[in-house]
């Protein structure tokens, strides 16, 4: 069974930073570009960042170029999102997930929320 | 420029059918796309990738009655026999270069 399990997420004040993990099992992590998405109150869901399969190709939304950092970790099935110089509007629930046109499969996390507030 | 629209909401009754639209904008009209489900404060769940010509993958576990379709610019999700749970938002979403984009969503009613 795919899972993928979020932590790190919690109550920061504007201008703080915050680092997401995002623990893979149950599938062959390092063949899947990985993604963040995240879903504001509310809202629909927003593409936040991708990371290729190696980690060597990286994108984000423009919302979030040079404050948040994509990486990951393919020996320990893992995938991070740092955050920094975090606003109000990054409240969201952010989710980890795969999408893969190529493999035509999909799984999401079950997200972890991520307060921005004084 | 790559959007994709949805309709913010639909409406059906127990036992019936639905078909939702997912509409590529000009020029990228075959793109594939995916549908996700997300019932009521839950995460999403992914159902299907659809392809231009109409063919679709589900996810794990996805019921018959979800299929997808596609028609030029169009891509389908039909619920048939419609039950309670199927009461959500359902997201499509494709792949640009490098990046994901999702539609609004639209919110699907059982009546």
């Amino acid at each position: 069974e795919v899972r993928l399990v979020e932590s790190g997420g919690g109550l920061v004040q504007p201008g703080g930073s915050l680092r997401l993990s995002c623990a893979g099992s149950g599938f062959t992590f390092r063949a899947y570009w990985l993604g963040w998405v995240r879903q504001a109150p509310g809202k629909g869901l927003e593409w936040v960042a991708n990371i290729k399969h190696d980690g060597s190709d990286k994108y984000y939304v423009d919302s979030v170029k040079g404050r948040f950092t994509i990486s990951r970790d393919n020996a320990k099935d893992s995938l991070f999102l740092q955050m920094n110089s975090l606003r109000a509007d990054d409240t969201s629930v952010y989710y980890c997930a795969i999408s893969s046109p190529f493999y035509k499969v999909g799984y999401w996390g079950q997200g972890t929320l991520v307060t921005v507030s004084s | 420029q790559l959007v994709l629209t949805q309709s913010p909401s639909a409406s059906a009754s127990l036992g019936a059918s639905v078909k939702l639209t997912c509409t590529l904008s000009s020029g990228h009209s075959s793109n594939a796309i995916a549908w996700h489900q997300q019932q009521p404060e839950k995460g999403p769940r992914y159902l299907m990738t659809v392809d231009s010509d109409g063919s679709h993958k589900k996810g794990d576990g996805i019921p018959d009655r979800f299929s997808g379709s596609s028609s030029g610019a169009e891509r389908y999700l039909t619920i048939s026999s419609l039950e309670s749970e199927d009461e959500a938002d359902y997201y499509c979403q494709t792949w640009g270069t490098g990046f994901w984009l999702f539609g609004g969503g639209t919110k699907l009613t059982v009546l």
